[in-house]
């Protein structure tokens, strides 16, 4: 069971470059959330999800893109890169009930934008 | 606004040196504490989920406690595995897939 999978691990970019960074999940959750992770401030909440062709914006939105075409699958876009933006990204999905409410997190993928 | 503050930001243990970790929020209609471990270079691990106060939960030599302003992650004879940064997260009322979190606790456990 591979539980939710991020590629690519690394990822250096130049400023103004766009890419997207993929995310899926085998464990046929509703709920999938992207966060960022930078020094001293723990995850912060980009976009998510709430079933397929449902998304919102989390706390920190701006630059960034998400569309949930598939249960399986919530890409991040970046529409285009600037340093402010070099951080580790961290994708994650959990269910809708009570219980059950846990997410469960990727391996990351580091991003430099320089 | 949720709020979620741990502290202390570091702590540094000996092998077998009892301590806790802390959560402070503030959350209006708090519907689950999650407590994750994380590795250097990993993504967090699930550990606990806590949903009402006086909840208690263990694994191994950790325990979560809970009350209405703060939770706790005690250690009980830490070993050096136990080494990471534990990150302390919270939900409000239906917002599944969305959690705030505090900026963690690097714990160090010195042999």
């Amino acid at each position: 069971n591979a539980g939710v999978t991020q590629t690519p691990k690394f990822q250096v970019l130049k400023t103004g470059q766009s890419m997207t960074l993929q995310c899926a999940q085998d464990m046929n959750h509703e709920y999938m959330s992207w966060y960022r992770q930078d020094p001293g401030m723990g995850l912060r909440l980009i976009h998510y999800s709430v079933g397929a062709g449902i998304t919102d914006q989390g706390e920190v939105p701006n630059g960034y893109n998400v569309s949930r075409s598939t249960t399986e699958d919530f890409p991040l876009r970046l529409l285009s890169a600037a340093p402010s933006q070099t951080s580790v990204y961290f994708c994650a999905s959990s269910r809708g009930f009570e219980g059950s409410t846990e997410a469960f997190f990727g391996q990351g993928t580091r991003l430099t934008v320089v | 606004e949720d709020q979620v503050t741990q502290s202390p930001e570091a702590l540094r243990l000996q092998e077998g040196e009892s301590s806790s970790l802390n959560c402070s929020y503030t959350v209006s209609g708090l519907r689950g504490l999650f407590w994750y471990r994380q590795d250097p270079g990993k993504g967090p691990e699930f550990l606990f989920t806590l949903y009402s106060a006086g909840e208690e939960k263990e694994k191994e030599r950790l325990k979560a406690t809970l009350t209405k302003k703060e939770s706790f992650l005690h250690i009980t004879a830490p070993k050096p595995e136990d080494s990471a940064t534990y990150l302390c997260a919270v939900r409000r009322g239906t917002s599944y897939g969305k959690l705030t979190f505090g900026q963690g606790t690097i714990l160090t456990v010195h042999p």
